[in-house]
């Protein structure tokens, strides 16, 4: 069965970094993309970017460029999305999802992690 | 940047039919995917390609589109179907675009 399993809890200050990592199982794992999704608090899903895990291609939210990098270890079959310069507004649930390839759905999504920026 | 527009909620008594609509430019052009998300649980994918549905979802959800507008129906609605529903497309760029997302509430 299919499973992405997503790093704890973080709580970090503003403009610090954050990595979230995303284990994937029960599926090949370079013969599909990872994407990255948030939620804030109360609001509705914002798309981060894809990465595919089959040759390490990216592509960013324009509104995250330069903030964000995505990468993959296919040793492990896991992936990770690290923001930086973190700001009050990147308060939210962070999920991995798959992605088939030729931009298919999302189509399993990991348990989501809470990162929390407070000084 | 493509833009997907949906209503914010939905109001439907148990038994009947809800339709949730996602709009957008010649979005009948595009495949579009939705979400189901329930409080505090990671997304669901119960409709994919405008009208196929993952394994495990009920046959009572489908889904439709053309022209400016993709529809999502739930026939039969039951109290366990409310939840927030987000639809999905990817645009001419390969970004992933996101409606605003349907609260639907079962009376």
């Amino acid at each position: 069965q299919v499973q992405l399993v997503q790093s704890g809890a973080e709580v970090k200050k503003p403009g610090a970094s954050v990595k979230v990592s995303c284990k994937a199982s029960g599926y090949t794992f370079t013969s599909y993309g990872i994407s990255w999704v948030r939620q804030a608090p109360g609001q509705g899903l914002e798309w981060m970017g894809w990465i595919s895990a089959y040759n390490g291609n990216t592509n960013y939210a324009q509104k995250l460029q330069g903030r964000v990098t995505m990468t993959t270890d296919t040793s492990t079959s896991t992936a990770y999305m690290e923001l930086r310069s973190l700001r009050s507004d990147d308060t939210a649930v962070y999920y991995c999802a798959r992605v088939p390839p030729h931009n298919g759905p999302l189509d399993y999504w990991g348990q989501g992690t809470l990162v929390t920026v407070s000084s | 940047s493509y833009v997907l527009t949906q209503p914010p909620s939905v109001s439907v008594a148990p038994g009947q039919t809800a339709r949730i609509t996602c709009g957008g430019n010649n979005i009948g052009s595009k495949s579009v995917h939705w979400y189901q998300q329930k409080p505090g649980q990671a997304p669901v994918l119960v409709v994919y390609d405008d009208s196929d549905r993952p394994s495990g979802i009920p046959e009572r959800f489908s889904g439709s589109n053309s022209g400016n507008t993709a529809t999502l129906t739930i026939s039969r609605v039951e109290a366990g179907d409310e939840a927030d529903y987000y639809c999905q497309v990817w645009d001419s760029s390969s970004d992933g675009v996101f409606g605003g997302g349907t609260k639907l509430t079962v009376l």
